[in-house]
C-alpha cells in the first residue's frame, strides 16, 4: 500500500518568509496529491492540490511542485502570516482521490 | 447550511460501552469517509463507502461497523469501546465519478473513554 512520509514535523518562521514541506510517496501509481491545512480545533481543508501530469501550480502565495520520477512533492509558501499557523498535511491517492494516505503533518509556526 | 455534518462534536463514555457517530453530507457526493486523527494528529483512513457500498476497509478492529442507510449518511459504530479508541474521528465525502477529487471533512467528533 501507499507510505507517505512528509517533514518537517515542525517548523518555525519569521512573518514574511517562505516555508516548504516535502513529502516523499512510494506508490508509482499515485496520481492524486492534496494538501491540507489545519488550524487548531478545527477540521483539515483543502489549500491546493496538483495531479501527475502537471509539475507545478500556483494559487497567490502557495505553490506545489511534483517530481514524479523521485517520488517526491512540496508545498511552497512565500510571504508567511501569523494566520498560516497550522498544521499542515500532504496526501496521495489513486486518480478517483477516494484512498487517501496522508503524511504525518507538519506544525508551521510563523512569527510575528 | 453545514456541507458535511457530524453528531455529536464530544464524547464521553466508560471502557466497554457501545456508542455511535453520526455523518451527514449535503454536497450530492457518492463517497463518505471516516478518518481517525490520534492524539499525535496522524490521520488514518478506517472506511470507505461508496454508493452505499464499502470499497475499503482498513485494518480496523471489527467492533468498529460502519452503517450507510443512504448516500448522504455514513455512521460510525463502536462496540465494547477501549481506552485507545479515544482520538478525533472525522467524517469526510467527496465525488469520485470524475477526477479533481476534494475531501470535504467534517468538524469532527472529539471521543474520549474513560
Amino acid at each position: 500500500g501507499e507510505n507517505v512520509e512528509q517533514h518537517p514535523s515542525t517548523l518555525s518562521v519569521q512573518e514574511g518568509d517562505s516555508a516548504v514541506i516535502k513529502c516523499t510517496y512510494s506508490d508509482s501509481a499515485s496520481n492524486y496529491f492534496p494538501w491540507y491545512k489545519q488550524e487548531l480545533g478545527k477540521r483539515p481543508q483543502l489549500i491546493i492540490d496538483i495531479r501527475s501530469n502537471v509539475g507545478e501550480k500556483k494559487d497567490q502565495r502557495i505553490a506545489v511542485t511534483l517530481n514524479k520520477t523521485a517520488k517526491h512533492f512540496s508545498l511552497h509558501i512565500t510571504e508567511t502570516q501569523p494566520e498560516d499557523s497550522a498544521v499542515y498535511f500532504c496526501a496521495a491517492s489513486n486518480y478517483w482521490g477516494n484512498d487517501m494516505r496522508f503524511g504525518a503533518g507538519t506544525r508551521l509556526t510563523v512569527k510575528p | 447550511d453545514t456541507a458535511v455534518s457530524q453528531t455529536p462534536k464530544y464524547l464521553v463514555t466508560q471502557m466497554g460501552n457501545d456508542k455511535s457517530i453520526k455523518c451527514e453530507q449535503n454536497l450530492g457526493h457518492d463517497t463518505m469517509y471516516w478518518y481517525k486523527q490520534d492524539s499525535k494528529k496522524f490521520l488514518k483512513i478506517m472506511f470507505s463507502y461508496n454508493n452505499k457500498e464499502l470499497i475499503i476497509n482498513e485494518t480496523v478492529p471489527n467492533r468498529f461497523s460502519p452503517k450507510s442507510p443512504d448516500k448522504a449518511h455514513l455512521n460510525l459504530h463502536i462496540n465494547s469501546l477501549e481506552l485507545g479508541d479515544s482520538a478525533v474521528y472525522f467524517c469526510a465525502s467527496s465525488q469520485v465519478r470524475a477526477p479533481g477529487n476534494e475531501q470535504f471533512f467534517g468538524p469532527g467528533t472529539r471521543l474520549t473513554v474513560l
